[in-house]
């Protein structure tokens, strides 16, 4: 067990909705990261918080965003869904240490 | 930028012979480097890690990678490999504790009895 803990496990909606995944950090880390895994594109990391800033965007389309709340918890939202976006979504957590710990993943089926 | 190379989208090994999985990295700094393994349906859990102090750094499940700053490698070696190990392998790299990890695109590992 990471202490990641990711919210649902799988979803399934339909093109055009909007769904909300949470991730909860190891307790004391202060950085959140999410990653999308796809079969074509590997993993590509999204977005990234430390202590409730953002600190670094990566490949994060301009339908999805992000926030880090006081608690440190974390949701990526994604609207606008197409069926492209259909891929295992991951939170992972740092800090202090250099190593990141991960979640067991959201996998998002868009139909 | 950084950026991570995998040699070999897969790699089959036969039961108890010596696995290797190739990773090569590019970055301006020292780098922090780590092996990930992914087995099916669950998140990636970290195997090692590089962290600027011995060079030859030992994981878990009798993995080991050794840092070779002048090959910009962080190569991957057990030394018998069992049915087990058979996964998804992810070579990652970072410039600060404080940065995305930057990954590869991943080595899935099959082993053959």
């Amino acid at each position: 067990d990471s202490g990641v803990t990711q919210t649902p496990k799988h979803l399934i909606t339909a093109t055009g909705q909007r769904v909300t995944l949470r991730c909860s950090p190891r307790s004391g880390d202060l950085s959140v990261y999410w990653y999308q895994q796809s079969l074509d594109q590997g993993l590509q990391f999204l977005i990234q918080y430390y202590n409730g800033e953002e600190r670094a965007k990566g490949n994060i389309l301009e339908r999805f965003s992000a926030q880090q709340f006081p608690d440190l918890h974390s949701e990526l939202n994604l609207s606008s869904l197409e069926l492209g976006d259909s891929a295992l979504y991951f939170c992972a957590s740092s800090s202090p240490l250099p190593e990141a710990f991960f979640g067991q993943g959201t996998r998002l089926t868009v139909v | 930028a950084q950026s991570v190379t995998q040699l070999g989208s897969h790699v089959s090994v036969s039961e108890g012979a010596l696995v290797l999985l190739r990773c090569n990295y590019s970055s301006s700094v020292p780098p922090y480097l780590f092996w990930y393994v992914q087995y099916p349906n669950q998140g990636l859990q970290l195997l090692l890690k590089y962290t600027s102090a011995a060079t030859l750094v030992k994981g878990i499940n009798g993995f080991e990678a050794e840092f070779k700053k002048s090959e910009t490698s962080f190569h991957l070696t057990k030394p018998s490999a069992h049915m087990s190990d058979a996964a998804e392998y992810f070579c990652a790299v970072r410039d600060s504790g404080n940065t995305p990890l930057v990954f590869g695109k991943g080595t899935r590992l099959s082993v053959i009895a």
